[in-house]
Formats: C-alpha cells, structure tokens, sequence
C-alpha cells in the first residue's frame, strides 16, 4: 500500500524557516517524480515545487523561487522542503504528492494528509 | 507561466443531473492535463489523466475530453459523493498550475 507521510509544520514567525519531509512507503520512491502542493485556508490548490526520480531536475513555482528548495534522499524513501523567508502568504496545508507515472508527467496518483504551516507573529 | 481558468466556478446540481466543467489555458498544452477531486479534510483524489484517461478505480461516469487549449470534465448521473470541488492541472511546462477550482454543490 503506498503511504505518503508529511511532517515539520508548525508556527512560524514571518521571515522564520521550517523543512517538511515526506516519507513514502509502498512503491520504488527512486523511480518517482515528487511534488509539493500547498492549499491555503479557503482557497484553491497551488503547485509549489516538483522534484525528478533522482533529485537532478527541481522546479519551482514563481510564488517560491528563491526561498523554497525541494530535495530528496532515495536512500531514506524521503523527500523534503526547505522554507526560507516564510511570510504571511505560505501559511496553508502542505501536500506531498506521488507522480503517477515514472517517466511521463501525467498527474498525482497518491497524496499524503498534508502538514499544516502557520506563518504569524 | 501557462493559466487555467475554469467554469463555472461554482455549480449546483440535483442528484442523478449530468454536469459538465470546462477548464481553459491560456496556450497550448496538447493533452497534459489532470482532473482531481477534491474533498474537505480529504486529500485531492486523481480521476483524470492526459486529458481523457480514466484513473484506476475511477467510476466510469467521470469522464474527461479536450486537447489544446480546452477541456472539459462531464459527471454523468451525479451521486451524493460527488459532490465537492473540482480542479484542472497542467502538465505541460512547469510550473504545473491549477485551475481556481469549481465548487459542486448540491441543489
């Protein structure tokens, strides 16, 4: 059964920094793309960053870029993000999201329940 | 950056009523597109894939259509677990945006 786990959100203070992790289970996480996608209280899903089977290739949403660095350890089934210069606008649910297929990006198959990341003073 | 922009944003409808959402972007994007429900408290389930592929495990009264630039998801036969929110998402070049989202409702 695949198993997608987030952890490391919290209560942050504006320009504070946090790491989520992801840890999966249930399918070969080396042969995976990654995603992360946030949802902010009472609005719409946003793509945040994606990473490549190997961690090679990231890319980033323009919102993020420059303060967000998604990475992976396929040797810990594990992915993460690190947030820098959190502000006001990154507080949402967390979502690390499985590719459906290894070689063609086609959608999200598995979801994990998120973790919540509150930026306030 | 590549824009989806879905209608209507919002839809009510009647148990066992077919409804259709439609789901625009802004350039080309060939037959890279996902469809996702999404629930509250819930995770976004995938039914969609390359604009018409049904995902495993999907009832088949979901189903997707559209290449290039416009898209639509139509549910045939509305179910009480169908009611919920609706997102498009591209996969043609990064970043991988959503639609605003479209929010079912029951009439």
């Amino acid at each position: 059964e695949v198993q997608l786990l987030e952890s490391g959100g919290g209560l942050v203070q504006p320009g504070g920094s946090l790491r989520l992790s992801c840890a999966a289970s249930g399918f070969t996480f080396p042969s995976y793309g990654m995603s992360w996608v946030r949802q902010a209280p009472g609005k719409g899903l946003e793509w945040v960053s994606g990473s490549s089977a190997s961690g090679a290739a990231t890319h980033y949403a323009d919102s993020v870029k420059g303060r967000f660095t998604i990475s992976r350890d396929n040797s810990k089934n594990t992915m993460y993000l690190q947030m820098n210069s959190l502000t006001a606008e990154d507080t949402a649910l967390y979502y690390c999201a499985k590719r459906l297929w290894s070689q063609h990006y086609s959608g999200h198959d598995y979801w994990g329940q998120g973790t919540l990341v509150t930026v306030s003073s | 950056a590549i824009q989806l922009t879905q209608s209507p944003s919002s839809l009510s409808a009647s148990v066992g009523d077919s409804v259709t959402i439609t789901c625009r972007a802004s350039q080309g994007i060939s037959g890279a597109l996902a469809w996702y429900q999404k629930k509250p408290g819930k995770a976004p389930n995938l039914l969609i894939y390359d604009a018409s592929s049904l995902q495993s495990g999907v009832p088949s009264r979901f189903s997707g259509t559209g290449s290039g630039t416009d898209f639509t998801l139509t549910i045939r036969s509305l179910q009480p677990e169908d009611f919920a929110t609706y997102y498009c998402q591209q996969f043609n070049s990064f970043p991988h945006s959503f639609g605003q989202g479209t929010n079912l409702e029951i009439k």
